[in-house]
Formats: structure tokens, C-alpha cells, sequence
């Protein structure tokens, strides 16, 4: 069966430390990987999507970055934290199929709540 | 692109209280249309999902149905728990290599 990981499950940094948020599956292949972002009492944001290695797209012009080393990891990555990086983020994958191009249901990791302090 | 325009929160009930969460939606092609549930603290879980129009979709005691003549897909259920409190999203899924959620919907049910 497939399964995500998602770790650390909380983190507190300091402003100006750098980020690694590491997400891994397995029982899939090629999956679609995201990273999203969610502000306390507020809905999800998409901050990447990749849809093979070394293919990142970004959403929303910011202080981190994404890679995808290997076929099912995502990296979620920054240089130097800022306060307004706190947040609770989440991984998730999904599968493409068909002709008409569409994905199936997403599955989503557990969750890091960064804390940038 | 995909959007996605759901109802604002919180949403208040009482235990036995009848729900309604509404969602609307803009896609490309035939979406597929999911609601995801996430408890606190929590990822997002597969709630329930319509593969296309007219399908019901149904878990939980909660159902939703495919409504392609008004790009809707509101989501129901006949008497709320207290456990059924959590945020709740609407997802269509078209072409175009990405998820869109809507804003999501919290529901808070009290005895």
C-alpha cells in the first residue's frame, strides 16, 4: 500500500536559520508531489508542485525552495527563515491517469509545524 | 485555471443539527470533485469524491453530489456529531498538474 512521510513533525528555528523539510512516499510511482503551507485558521496554499525529478513549478514567489532528488522525495528548503515562514506544512502526492489528464485523490503526510522564532 | 469558492467559517451546530457546506467550483475538462476532511493537528483525508456529474458521493453519513449544470458539490449530513468537528475542503481536480483547494470550512459541533 501507499504511504507518505513527512518529518520533523514539529520544529522551532531561529530567523535567518536555514529549513529542510523532507518528504518521502512509497508504493507509487511518477506521483505528482506538493508542498503546501497553512496559516493558522486559514485554508491551504500551494507553494510547489512537481510532476517528475528535478521538474519544480512555483506558486507563489517566496523565501523557500523546492527539490525532488529522487523520484518519490520532496524537499522543502530555505536559506534563512523569516517569521513569517511559521506555519504548518504539508506534503501530499497524488497519481495521474487517463487520457483526459487528471489526477486521483491526494494523500497528505501528517503535518511539520514550523515555529520561527 | 481550477477555483474554488467555499463557504466561509466557522460554522456553529448542535449535536443532531442538520450541515451544509457549500462549494462551487470553475475547471477545465471533467473534473473529478473531492471534499477532504482535517482534524486537528492533522493532514488532509480523503472524505468523499464524484467521478462524474450526477455520481453521489458518500462516507461518513456525509454526501455530496456532482451538480454540473451549477458547478456544485455541497457537502451534507443529516445529524453532525460531535466528532465530526473539524475543517473541512472542497477539491476539484482537472487538468493541470495541481491540486486546488478551496479556503476551507471549519465546523464546530456542540452538545
Amino acid at each position: 500500500s501507499q504511504t507518505i512521510h513527512q518529518w520533523p513533525a514539529t520544529l522551532v528555528q531561529p530567523v535567518g536559520s536555514p529549513l529542510s523539510l523532507e518528504c518521502t512516499v512509497e508504493g507509487t510511482s511518477n506521483p505528482n508531489l506538493y508542498w503546501y503551507r497553512q496559516a493558522a485558521g486559514r485554508g491551504l496554499q500551494l507553494l510547489f508542485y512537481s510532476v517528475g525529478i528535478g521538474q519544480i513549478s512555483s506558486e507563489v514567489p517566496q523565501n523557500l525552495s523546492a527539490s525532488r532528488p529522487q523520484d518519490r522525495q520532496f524537499i522543502l528548503s530555505s536559506k534563512k527563515l523569516l517569521l513569517s515562514d511559521s506555519g504548518f506544512y504539508l506534503c501530499a502526492w497524488s497519481v495521474r491517469y487517463g487520457y483526459l489528464d487528471f489526477d486521483t485523490e491526494a494523500f497528505f503526510g501528517q503535518g511539520t509545524r514550523l515555529t520561527v522564532v | 485555471g481550477d477555483s474554488v469558492t467555499q463557504m466561509e467559517g466557522p460554522v456553529t451546530l448542535s449535536e443532531e443539527a442538520f450541515l451544509t457546506i457549500n462549494c462551487t467550483y470553475t475547471a477545465t475538462g471533467y473534473p473529478s470533485l473531492f471534499w477532504y476532511v482535517q482534524y486537528p493537528g492533522e493532514g488532509l483525508q480523503l472524505l468523499l469524491k464524484a467521478t462524474k456529474a450526477d455520481d453521489k458521493g458518500s462516507n461518513k453519513g456525509f454526501e455530496a453530489t456532482y451538480r454540473k449544470e451549477t458547478t456544485s458539490f455541497h457537502l451534507e449530513k443529516g445529524s453532525v456529531q460531535v466528532s465530526d468537528s473539524a475543517v473541512y475542503f472542497c477539491a476539484p481536480t482537472g487538468g493541470g498538474n495541481k491540486l486546488t483547494f478551496g479556503t476551507g470550512t471549519q465546523l464546530k459541533v456542540e452538545l
